[in-house]
């Protein structure tokens, strides 16, 4: 059974501090998706990694994915108020392309 | 517009009746799914469903049913609710495949008394 870790499980920290999250598999994907997703709705896709090694900016956010495809993370830099909220990790299965989520990140950003 | 559309927003019921969520799209999408996301936010794939074909089944109750009566409709019925059920479920689609960005609902909140 293909099982992704996230850590931490809750972070909070005072804005414009750095943070990093992790996203940690003994299985290969051969995508993975960050989410985020705000109290009452939906998770949003916030970025698809499918090359191992490859790293993906979205102004504050960069996103890797590890080398042997199997690990991911999440960095902001200069953490703001507007960043809270829960970030979820999904990986798309190598061989069967079944997706499976992480437990999430719950983030919150103090003012 | 909106892209997924769930209803109702929230339910709440009695154990051992039966209820529906209901999930539309008009994005086009060919894959729908069902999700499950309990109080600690673990998020669980369901069901899924490629143009009206299910797909994927995970380990679920056969008190669940999903029902897709076209492409652009995947609803879910719950027969003899139980306590455990109670969560919020989650519609989405997704293009081509799992591989596809998965745009998601606002989510059905369950609770069951």
């Amino acid at each position: 059974t293909q099982l992704l870790e996230q850590s931490p499980q809750f972070l909070s920290i005072q804005e414009g501090e750095n943070l990093t999250v992790y996203c940690n598999s003994s299985s290969v994907f051969s995508s993975l998706q960050w989410y985020r997703q705000e109290p009452g709705e939906g998770p949003v896709l916030l970025v698809t990694v499918v090359t191992g090694g490859e790293v993906k900016k979205l102004k504050r956010l960069t996103f890797q994915f590890g080398d042997a495809r199997k690990d991911s993370s999440l960095h902001i830099t200069a953490a703001q108020p507007g960043d809270t909220g829960l970030y979820l990790c999904a990986g798309i299965g190598n061989r069967d392309d079944k997706i499976i989520f992480g437990k999430g990140t719950r983030l919150h950003i103090l003012p | 517009d909106t892209a997924v559309s769930q209803t109702p927003k929230y339910l709440v019921t009695q154990m051992g009746n039966d209820k529906s969520i209901k999930c539309e799209q008009n994005l086009g999408h060919d894959t729908m799914y069902w999700y499950k996301q309990d109080s600690k936010k673990f998020l669980k794939i369901m069901f899924s469903y490629n143009n009206k074909e299910l797909i994927i089944n995970e380990t679920v109750p056969n008190r669940f049913s999903p029902k897709s009566p076209d492409k652009a409709h995947l609803n879910l019925h719950i027969n003899s609710l139980e306590l455990g059920d109670s969560a919020v479920y989650f519609c989405a689609s997704s293009q081509p495949g799992l591989g596809g960005e998965q745009y998601f609902g606002p989510g059905t909140r369950l609770t069951v008394t």
